[in-house]
């Protein structure tokens, strides 16, 4: 298994430009996310998906859009770029989530993509 | 208020040395899991051990515990015998099961641990 991969590694945008950072998992998991990691700091949710068809915002939604069509693909789609959009992206994913959140299963992070928005 | 609290922005500890990585939270569910991942320079997110609000026993990975203390809320992370190769970012991280599907991982701010040989 490849687990969870995100395309590209790395990505220099203009400002007002728009793009769509890939992630793909090969686990069949149900759960899938979108995570972002300013420099120095945690991760924050951006959106997550329960299943195919279905996604919802996380923490910080704005300037973002998902879409869910598979359960392997969950894209996250940048429309115009902002500077403040600078930051790197982690894709995650996982089997279980809600109601079996005491379950030991952990979220698999994909290797993050590094965005820098000029 | 912020749900994970890691105080220690950065650590410097001896090689060798056991160190203690303080994370404290907060939740009113009384099903959630904290994990601890490590995030080397190279930036993946490595999950290093897992600890259920109803787990009785301190979880152990390898040289990794988790010193679990739930009336305090504390979940501090201690690694024993610390390896040139441990220096990295850590990050406690809490998921809450307050609704089906609204699952989330809810990250601290990390703190940044040297190992100094």
């Amino acid at each position: 298994n490849a687990g969870v991969t995100q395309t590209p590694k790395f990505r220099i945008l203009k400002i007002g430009q728009s793009m769509t950072l890939q992630c793909t998992q090969d686990m069949n998991h149900n759960y899938m996310y979108w995570y972002r990691q300013d420099p120095g700091m945690g991760l924050k949710l951006i959106y997550y998906s329960v299943g195919a068809g279905i996604t919802d915002k996380g923490e910080v939604p704005n300037g973002y859009n998902v879409s869910r069509s598979t359960t392997e693909d969950f894209p996250l789609r940048l429309e115009l770029a902002a500077p403040s959009q600078t930051s790197v992206y982690f894709c995650a994913s996982s089997p279980f989530g809600g109601r079996f959140a005491s379950r030991r299963e952990t979220q698999y992070f994909g290797p993050g993509t590094r965005l820098l928005v000029l | 208020a912020q749900k994970i609290t890691q105080t220690q922005p950065g650590m410097f500890v001896q090689e060798k040395e056991a160190v203690t990585l303080d994370c404290t939270y907060d939740t009113s569910d009384p099903s959630y899991g904290l994990f601890w991942y490590k995030q080397p320079s190279s930036g993946e997110m490595i999950f290093l051990i897992y600890q259920g609000s109803y787990d009785q026993q301190n979880a152990t990975e390898g040289r990794y515990s988790l010193n679990f203390q739930k009336a305090r809320k504390s979940a501090n992370l201690v690694i024993s015998a610390s390896q040139l190769g441990d220096s990295a970012m850590y990050f406690c991280a809490m998921r809450e099961g307050t609704n089906f599907g609204n699952e989330k991982l809810t990250f601290g701010t990390g703190t940044r641990l040297t190992i100094i040989p």
